[in-house]
């Protein structure tokens, strides 16, 4: 099975702090995601990779970099963070065969900016 | 950009109904997801799908191309359905990045 892991399920950060989330796939996937979840605003992107050092900017990125040196991990960064950026925080993965792969996901980091 | 919308958004049914969650998009698309979220779990894929219809176990997903709309009926539902189901899909035509509808929360009652 794959898998696809997020290296913490919950975490408390203060505001202005730097903060790393970590995923890893196991499945040699090509593509990529990172997600926002908010209740009332479903899923949202905000950046994708489709190979190693290859990224684009999904519909949210303002406040987030990424980073993809290794084909199986994917880094979520925020350089400063803000209460506003409270969220829970999804990783997805998925093969690239053409379109319409099934996605992969992690299962989520809680994140709280205090 | 499509634009992915859901209904109902919450569903209440009684252990054994049949349950029909909708989904309609905007655009022309590939592929269609459907996602099973249970509370405080991760995000499962169900189906992926691009025409016709697909069956597992319980559940069937169902899309119509031409009327950009697509269903996921339960059959013979019971309390362990209770999750919120999403679907999703490209952004634009073959993209792969994906919209998502703000999801279904079922409620299946003993």
């Amino acid at each position: 099975d794959v898998k696809v892991t997020q290296s913490s399920r919950y975490l408390v950060k203060r505001t202005g702090e730097k903060v790393f989330l970590e995923c890893v796939q196991d499945m040699d996937h090509e593509n990529m995601f990172w997600y926002r979840q908010d209740p009332g605003l479903g899923l949202r992107l905000i950046y994708f990779s489709y190979d190693v050092k290859m990224k684009e900017k999904g519909d949210i990125p303002e406040g987030y970099s990424v980073s993809r040196e290794k084909k199986e991990r994917f880094s979520l960064i925020l350089e400063s963070a803000s209460t506003n950026q409270t969220s829970m925080y999804l990783c997805a993965s998925t093969s690239f065969r053409g379109r319409g792969e099934k996605l992969f996901f992690g299962s989520g980091t809680q994140l709280s900016v205090l | 950009k499509n634009e992915v919308e859901q209904s109902p958004q919450n569903l209440t049914a009684q252990e054994g109904e049949f349950i029909t969650i909708n989904c309609s998009y905007s655009v022309g698309i590939s592929a269609l997801h459907w996602l099973q979220q249970h509370p405080g779990g991760g995000i499962v894929s169900l189906f992926m799908l691009s025409s016709g219809k697909k069956k597992h176990g319980r559940l069937i997903a169902t899309i119509n191309i031409q009327e950009k709309h697509s269903s996921l009926h339960i059959t013979a539902s019971h309390p362990r359905d209770s999750a919120v189901y999403i679907c999703a899909g490209p952004s634009q035509g073959g993209s792969e990045k994906l919209v998502f509808g703000k999801g279904t929360k079922l409620t299946v009652n003993p």
